[in-house]
């Protein structure tokens, strides 16, 4: 089975712009969570969607929005950037929210 | 999230047994995880043990859990160069779909 994939890889904003990441979970996973890892806060969860529908959120402003397809490809959008959500996006595949697999990330830079 | 601790750095030589420790925070995550992560890298599942095992065996990898407590371990045997990387301990504190990390152990093997 092809792993999870997340587009773009890399990504360089501006303040105040915003930005949407991609994520292609493995086939046939149903649930998709998003987290942030940054050298100072660590892996910071950020919301989970299965079925299309959002069943989990973690502690982010409502910046940070996000949605899952019916294919159940998910996107994460950040909107107003600022220099601090300079970051490494990971996103995770499960078939259930337990057995999560992560992709390679999406490096995020805010300038 | 960092309720989960982890030591932060360990040193171990090429084809010795490495222990890396975590304590987590919540008896109810039904499911305890360990990640590696390598430089530029997402994270790989390594193992995941359910909470109502004590011990779990998979290739070089043993996982032990004393849910008494909230103490849980990795050994590596034989550790060997390409396991140099960091390694999270996750939780479940909220039920699936959300995981909480350790701030991770960097391990360096060392010929």
């Amino acid at each position: 089975k092809a792993g999870v994939t997340q587009t773009p890889r890399y990504l360089i904003k501006t303040r105040g712009q915003q930005v949407t990441l991609s994520c292609s979970p493995i086939s046939g996973h149903r649930s998709v969570s998003w987290y942030q890892q940054t050298p100072g806060q660590g892996l910071q969860f950020l919301f989970e969607y299965f079925s299309e529908t959002q069943r989990n959120k973690g502690n982010f402003p409502g910046r940070f929005s996000g949605r899952q397809f019916s294919n159940s490809r998910s996107e994460m959008n950040v909107s107003t950037l600022e220099l601090g959500d300079s970051a490494l996006y990971l996103c995770a595949s499960s078939p259930d929210g337990y057995e999560q697999y992560f992709g390679p990330g999406t490096r995020l830079t805010v300038t | 999230g960092e309720d989960v601790e982890q030591s932060l750095f360990l040193s171990v030589r090429e084809g010795d047994s490495s222990v890396i420790n975590c304590t987590y925070t919540d008896s109810s995550s039904t499911y305890l995880y360990w990640y590696k992560q390598e430089p530029g890298a997402g994270l790989q599942l390594l193992t995941y043990i359910f909470s109502n095992m004590d011990m779990k065996q998979d290739q070089r990898l043993t996982v032990l859990l004393n849910k008494k407590d909230k103490h849980l371990s990795l050994r590596i045997a034989d550790t060997q160069t390409g396991d140099s990387a960091i390694y999270f301990c996750a939780e479940t504190p909220e039920g699936r779909g959300k995981l909480q990390f350790g701030a991770g152990t960097q391990v360096v093997v060392t010929p």
